[in-house]
């Protein structure tokens, strides 16, 4: 087992561009979970998935972020049109079980320019 | 909702000095507690957990104990090491049998430990 993955460590882009992310989360987990985090900030919430079910998202998550999980295995999520408060890390979690303890990725950095 | 409230860093402390940092929470059912530490430049990883009252979770000398009746997770270590340097984070999840499976962190505190 490798853990969890994430797919590019480091994304620049121009505002106004759409940018995709990748997960890959252990494999024998059947939640997924992704987050933003900002400098001095711990991890805030934008959705999960059980299996491939989307189960919540934040309210705080504009129209412009979009999350699948067709095979409920990897992970996509997708920002359109992005906005210089977009920059972030975007970190991707996964676990299993009742008490939900988090195998969090290395994050990917989004600076938008 | 779910709060987790942790004391503001930097920390700045000694080799071998003793560590403390306060973590208070509120949740509506029996959630798990958690610490994560993150060190520069990487993802948050498992430091400790508890999953009911009076467990205490423990690793690398750190420990925390589950309060329910003050509703506190406080991180503690005896003997701190240049290499703790890091940000932690408390955390809790509620447990699911109709909870919430979302977790709630607290801000992260930074450590900073001087040889």
């Amino acid at each position: 087992d490798t853990g969890v993955s994430q797919d590019p460590r480091h994304k620049i882009t121009k505002r106004g561009q759409n940018v995709t992310f990748r997960c890959d989360p252990i494999s024998e987990h059947n939640r997924l979970y992704w987050y933003r985090q900002t400098l001095g900030q711990g991890p805030e919430f934008l959705t999960y998935f059980q299996n491939e079910a989307q189960l919540e998202k934040s309210r705080l998550l504009s129209d412009r972020f979009s999350a699948e999980r067709p095979k409920g295995s990897f992970s996509t999520l997708e920002i359109q049109r992005t906005e210089q408060g977009d920059s972030a890390m975007y970190l991707c979690a996964s676990s299993s079980g009742g008490n939900n303890e988090q195998f969090f990725g290395p994050g990917t950095r989004l600076t938008v320019l | 909702g779910n709060s987790v409230t942790q004391m503001e860093g930097p920390v700045t402390l000694s080799e071998e000095a003793f560590l403390t940092i306060n973590c208070t929470y509120t949740a509506t059912g029996y959630p798990s507690l958690f610490w994560y530490v993150q060190y520069p430049g990487e993802g948050l990883q498992l430091l400790l957990k508890a999953t009911k009252a009076d467990d205490k979770g423990s690793n690398k000398g750190f420990e925390a104990t589950y309060r329910k009746e003050t509703t506190s997770f406080h991180l503690e270590k005896g003997s701190v090491q240049v290499s703790d340097s890091a940000v932690y984070f408390c955390a809790l999840s509620d447990q699911g049998g109709g909870g919430s499976y979302i977790p709630t962190f607290g801000r992260g505190t930074s450590l900073i430990v001087h040889p």
